[in-house]
């Protein structure tokens, strides 16, 4: 069964740091690009990083001004998403995602993890 | 930056009537948009991709339609599994973007 699952969310401060992780399963892992989406309680999915099959390409939304940093351990098969000097507005359900092979589409999605930065 | 418009913000059907949300891109020509179910405390769903091309066991009563910049999904008879929050996407240029989302709720 092709599965993400992610972990690592929580409540934290603001300024504070969290990682969060993502496992894969049940597909040829090195093959695909590897996204963080996230989603704001009531509001549309917004991309927030990505990157390649083989780990040295990476690429991220405007909005995280360097403070985050996504990267992949292909013998684990897991994607990682380190964030540091969260926001309130970082607040959000994020999601490991898979993209399709043949469209930039998001085929396979995890569950969700949720951060909330409160102070 | 695409900025995907997806009207109407809330469709109310009754079961087994027809359903059509619009999505309208503010820049085009492209075929490249998705559509996306998704189901309170569910992630999203993808349902179609290339305006038209269902993925593998979504009924046949998804239909997606369009290009340039207007694209529409209809669901030709309402089931009671199809209420829920229905997303657009466009990957015609990078930066890939959704739409607000139509809620269909029972009328």
């Amino acid at each position: 069964e092709v599965q993400l699952v992610e972990s690592g969310g929580g409540l934290v401060q603001p300024g504070k740091s969290l990682t969060l992780s993502c496992a894969a399963s049940g597909f040829p892992f090195t093959r695909h690009w590897m996204h963080w989406v996230r989603q704001a309680p009531g509001k549309e999915p917004v991309w927030v990083a990505r990157v390649n099959g083989y780990g040295d390409t990476t690429e991220y939304a405007d909005f995280v001004e360097g403070r985050f940093t996504i990267s992949r351990d292909n013998a684990k098969h897991t994607v990682s998403l380190r964030m540091h000097s969260l926001r309130v507005e970082d607040t959000a359900l994020y999601y490991c995602v898979r993209r399709l092979l043949e469209a930039g589409v998001y085929d396979v999605w995890g569950q969700g993890t949720m951060v909330t930065v409160s102070p | 930056e695409i900025v995907l418009t997806q009207s109407p913000a809330t469709l109310s059907v009754s079961p087994g009537e027809r359903a059509t949300l619009s999505c309208r891109a503010s820049q085009g020509p492209t075929f490249k948009v998705a559509w996306y179910q998704q189901k309170p405390g569910q992630s999203p769903r993808l349902l179609i991709f290339d305006s038209s091309t269902r993925v593998t066991d979504v009924p046949a009563r998804f239909i997606g339609n369009g290009s340039g910049t207007e694209f529409t999904l209809t669901i030709t008879s309402l089931q009671s599994d199809d209420f829920a929050v229905y997303y657009c996407q466009q990957y015609y240029t990078w930066l890939w973007t959704f739409g607000q989302g139509t809620r269909v709720e029972v009328k």
